[in-house]
């Protein structure tokens, strides 16, 4: 079956400009975690949605940064006014429950920003 | 607050022989321990987990076992292929908690060498 897709898998935005990035989570899961990967780092938790409520933005480094559900499946991650240091692979996972199972997670977006 | 410390790479091994790839860990409670790996070009997928104390998982000959003791959760193959070249990121979860947001280590990258 399918797994979690991300697009675009790569975006290069001038400094300033504002971003999208898109999740497609594996059909009927519930849960859904945005995260953060610096080069050379590990994935740092953003945000994370049960169904289309986001219950946990504590990750979300700054106002710039916000994420929708709208209806429980794909989820946006929305970057305004983007600063060289956003400049990250931001990955995407989904779970089937809120129980704590498994998180499969997507190829990630890798984002440049000049 | 919670935080994962793995060895730092890379760490490289001749084909058949004997790896090690140290994870520490200090959080609140009782966590559940994963290892993720990564290999290239691949998003992360779950190699192995334990969510007790003295739990070992394992999986394609790799195993840990959960120590509370010594907060640790060591990886451990007893002879490692080509194949198994990719970066392994150790981490944890508190299962029912409001998130169950994972957080990781800082990852290891593994090059086997034939």
């Amino acid at each position: 079956g399918a797994g979690v897709s991300q697009s675009p898998r790569y975006k290069v935005a001038k400094r300033g400009q504002d971003v999208a990035l898109r999740c497609d989570p594996i059909s009927g899961h519930v849960s859904l975690f945005w995260y953060q990967q610096a080069l050379g780092q590990g994935p740092e938790f953003l945000t994370y949605f049960q169904n289309e409520a986001q219950l946990d933005k504590s990750g979300l480094p700054s106002d710039r940064f916000f994420a929708e559900r709208p209806e429980g499946s794909v989820s946006t991650l929305k970057i305004q006014r983007t600063q060289q240091e956003d400049s990250a692979v931001y990955l995407c996972a989904s779970s089937l429950d809120n129980l704590g199972g498994e998180q499969f997670f997507g190829p990630g977006t890798r984002l440049t920003v000049l | 607050g919670d935080s994962v410390t793995q060895m730092e790479g890379p760490v490289t091994l001749s084909e058949e022989a004997f790896l090690t790839i140290n994870c520490t860990y200090t959080a609140t409670g009782y966590p559940s321990l994963f290892w993720y790996v990564q290999y290239p070009g691949e998003g992360l997928q779950l190699l192995l987990k334990a969510t007790k104390a003295d739990d070992k998982g394992s999986n394609k000959g790799f195993e840990a076992t959960y120590r509370k003791e010594t907060t640790s959760f060591h990886l451990e193959k007893g002879s490692v292929q080509v194949s198994d070249s990719a970066v392994y990121f150790c981490a944890l979860t508190h299962y029912g908690g409001a998130t169950n947001k994972l957080i990781f280590g800082t990852g290891t990258l593994l090059a086997v060498q034939p």
